[in-house]
């Protein structure tokens, strides 16, 4: 099947640093690339929609400045988290989907995810 | 706005034995549902989607889920549980062509 890979898997930053995470798609090409978030509690927020070659979609309550989203290419979007504070700590995780087609047709594949710790 | 509830925290069930996690959905015309697994410190596994068609999916590592329309229900099963199988699970919708998921529920089988 189709892999996503993220980097890093863990990272340690210390406040007010920026730690950027990337999401690859090995075996396939994405126009579309997911960011989620997920709480101690379990729950994954979606944070923005990536498109290639165009910015991100957000969610409400997603600082679009402070969660910065590049999909500079069909197998690569990065997030970066800017001036990292310890309430960022968390686990995020991408997604992506093949390219041409949509949910009706195909499942999103997932990246393992970046446990975030900002000290 | 399209949304999928799982009412059930926890859900803990022997070995060997049957296992339902409860799924349920608020949507506007058809529902597209899936299932996701997520084992420690992992991403999501796919499970199964219901599109259209036959209400009884069946997915990987035998897991089924039910689609009821008039219970507005997409309950994920299996005959028999595997201690392997512990782990989180959610259900999940597409919306403006976004998967929204569920708040989880932790499947813990017990030998």
């Amino acid at each position: 099947g189709a892999v996503v890979s993220q980097h890093p898997s863990r990272v340690i930053c210390k406040s007010g640093t920026s730690v950027k995470i990337e999401c690859r798609s090995l075996d396939f090409q994405a126009t579309t690339m997911f960011w989620y978030r997920q709480f101690p509690k379990k729950s994954l927020m979606l944070m923005a929609t990536s498109n290639e070659g165009s910015k991100a979609t957000y969610e409400q309550g997603v600082e679009k400045d402070k969660f910065l989203i590049n999909h500079a290419s069909l197998t690569l979007s990065t997030l970066t988290v800017t001036s990292a504070h310890p309430e960022d700590s968390s686990f995020y995780i991408c997604s992506a989907r093949v390219l041409g087609t949509g949910f009706m047709n195909t499942e999103a594949f997932f990246g393992q995810g970046t446990r975030l710790t900002v000290v | 706005a399209q949304s999928v509830a799982q009412p059930e925290d926890q859900v803990n069930v022997a070995e060997g034995n049957p296992l339902t996690v409860k799924c349920t959905y608020s949507v506007s015309g058809n529902p597209y549902l899936f299932w996701y697994v997520q084992y420690p410190n992992r991403g999501l596994q796919f499970l199964l989607k219901y599109i259209t068609g036959d209400n009884l999916v069946k997915g990987s590592y035998g897991f089924e889920a039910e689609f009821n329309k008039s219970q507005t229900s997409f309950h994920l099963k299996k005959p028999s549980a595997l201690v392997s199988d512990s782990a989180l699970y959610f259900c999940a919708v597409i919306f403006t062509d976004k998967l929204i998921f569920g708040t989880g529920t932790r499947l813990q089988v017990f030998p």
